[in-house]
């Protein structure tokens, strides 16, 4: 299955807002309400941080937040802290080939 | 608390095989989709497996044919089993549960997977 794309890496300084797109097909993300992201800093497990395209697991921060425009679905952090800084993933089911499909991940650099 | 421990990541030879173990608690194991999901070193996130509450599989074409999920509900447990074994398959493999809406919402810590001469 082919990864949705991801830039591979954004940063910004404390404070700003960073946005993080994540392109796919009318297969995936753009045929899809369930798209979710996951942040992952070094050596830990992934952590779910949106799901559904826009919704916020209870206990994540409301300065995370997502949504979505036909193949594109974007990650927008707000109020960036130096504890944001990690690698960002987004993932959409596959109704093709029925399976999910990650993006490439996405550095972010808290300057 | 919810948690999912995996277990039986090791170094094994091309061609060798390997289970992996989830050990979950803290929740109804029975009632939840699972999966696996890889991440080699230095790389992406990678699903790799699937199974239904009820026992319905599917896997990634990267691993069809070579990798059989299955589980033990009476005992909370995920398994992978891996044969025929290739370098490319070197990963952290990591334990993860399915909720509706197919989200991963509850991840184990991983398992070191390494294929190696």
């Amino acid at each position: 299955q082919s990864a949705l794309t991801q830039p591979a890496s954004v940063s910004g300084s404390p404070g700003q807002s960073i946005t993080i797109s994540c392109t796919g097909t009318n297969s995936d993300v753009g045929n899809s309400n369930y798209v979710s992201w996951y942040q992952q800093h070094p050596g830990k497990a992934p952590k779910l941080i949106i799901y559904d395209v826009t919704n916020r697991p209870s206990g994540v921060s409301s300065r995370f937040s997502g949504s979505k425009s036909g193949n594109t679905a974007s990650l927008t952090i707000s109020g960036l802290q130096a504890e944001d800084e990690a690698d960002y993933y987004c993932n959409s089911y596959e109704s093709t080939s029925a399976y999910w499909v990650f993006g490439g991940g996405t550095k972010l650099t808290v300057l | 608390q919810m948690q999912l421990v995996e277990s039986g990541g090791d170094l094994v030879k091309p061609g060798g095989s390997l289970r992996l173990s989830c050990a979950a608690s803290g929740f109804t194991f029975s009632d939840y989709h699972m999966s696996w999901i890889r991440q080699a070193p230095g790389k992406g996130l990678e699903w790799i497996s699937y199974i239904s509450s009820s026992g319905y599989t599917d896997s990634a074409e990267s691993v069809k044919g070579r990798f059989t999920i299955s589980r033990d509900n009476a005992k909370s447990s995920l398994y992978l089993q891996m044969d025929s074994l290739r370098a490319e398959d070197t990963a952290v493999y990591f334990c993860v549960r399915i909720m509706v809406g197919d989200y991963f919402d509850l991840w184990g810590r991983g398992t070191l997977v390494t294929v190696s001469s």
